[in-house]
């Protein structure tokens, strides 16, 4: 089944403490991107990976991290948590030839503490 | 920067149409979507538009797009319970697979 695969779903943690969010795609998409969902401002996009080892800031890239060292591969990757970063993260990914679908995980809800 | 707004809530009867609005500031697009999440889900593409079609029809949904006006609309025919979700507009810029995302409108079906 074709599908992009977050873990984990939920995640609580304090503040300062380093913290992965993986994210795994089974479709061999070249594009990737990482989204943070904040009530009443929609998804905004934060760090996007255009193919293996090619990534780029999106819309609010600080305080975090991306790495694109294999194609099915993009963690998220926040070495300093804070508060403001408590949210709802969304990974995504889709085919740099047939770019008009996006495809997303279900999503990890991060409280940072 | 971009700039892609809905409004936040609509509340409809069992049965009756619904209409979700979205509008956008940057005429600049190749694709316009719409996407819904269901609580504690992702989300989950529901239809999408090329730029260059006025409306597109698929099953319940009727997908209109002015790009005149720069609006997008969904309408939900015979809309059900399980239609309850938030709705989320989004565009895609020309060239590129960033997607611009609206704010999301909370939709509440009611017997």
């Amino acid at each position: 089944e074709a599908q992009v695969t977050q873990n984990p779903r939920y995640l609580i943690t304090v503040t300062g403490k380093k913290l992965t969010v993986t994210c795994s795609q089974n479709m061999n998409h070249e594009y990737m991107s990482w989204y943070r969902q904040d009530p009443g401002l929609g998804l905004r996009q934060i760090y996007y990976s255009m193919n293996v080892e090619v990534t780029d800031k999106g819309d609010v890239p600080e305080g975090y991290k991306v790495s694109r060292k294999e194609k099915r591969n993009f963690p998220l990757i926040l070495e300093s948590p804070s508060p403001n970063q408590t949210s709802l993260y969304f990974c995504a990914s889709s085919s740099a030839v047939t770019n008009e679908k996006l495809f997303f995980g279900s999503g990890t809800q991060l409280s940072v503490l | 920067g971009e700039d892609v707004e809905q409004s936040l809530f609509l509340s409809v009867r069992e049965g009756d149409s619904s209409v979700i609005n979205c509008t956008y500031t940057d005429s600049s697009s190749t694709y316009l979507y719409w996407y819904k999440q269901e609580p504690g889900a992702g989300l989950q593409l529901l239809t999408y538009i090329f730029s260059n079609m006025d409306m597109k029809q698929d099953q319940r949904l009727t997908v209109l797009l002015n790009k005149k006006d720069k609006h997008l609309s969904l309408r939900i025919a015979d809309t059900q319970t399980g239609d309850s979700a938030i709705y989320f507009c989004a565009k895609m810029a020309g060239g590129g697979n960033k997607l611009t995302f609206g704010t999301g409108t909370q939709l509440k079906v009611e017997l």
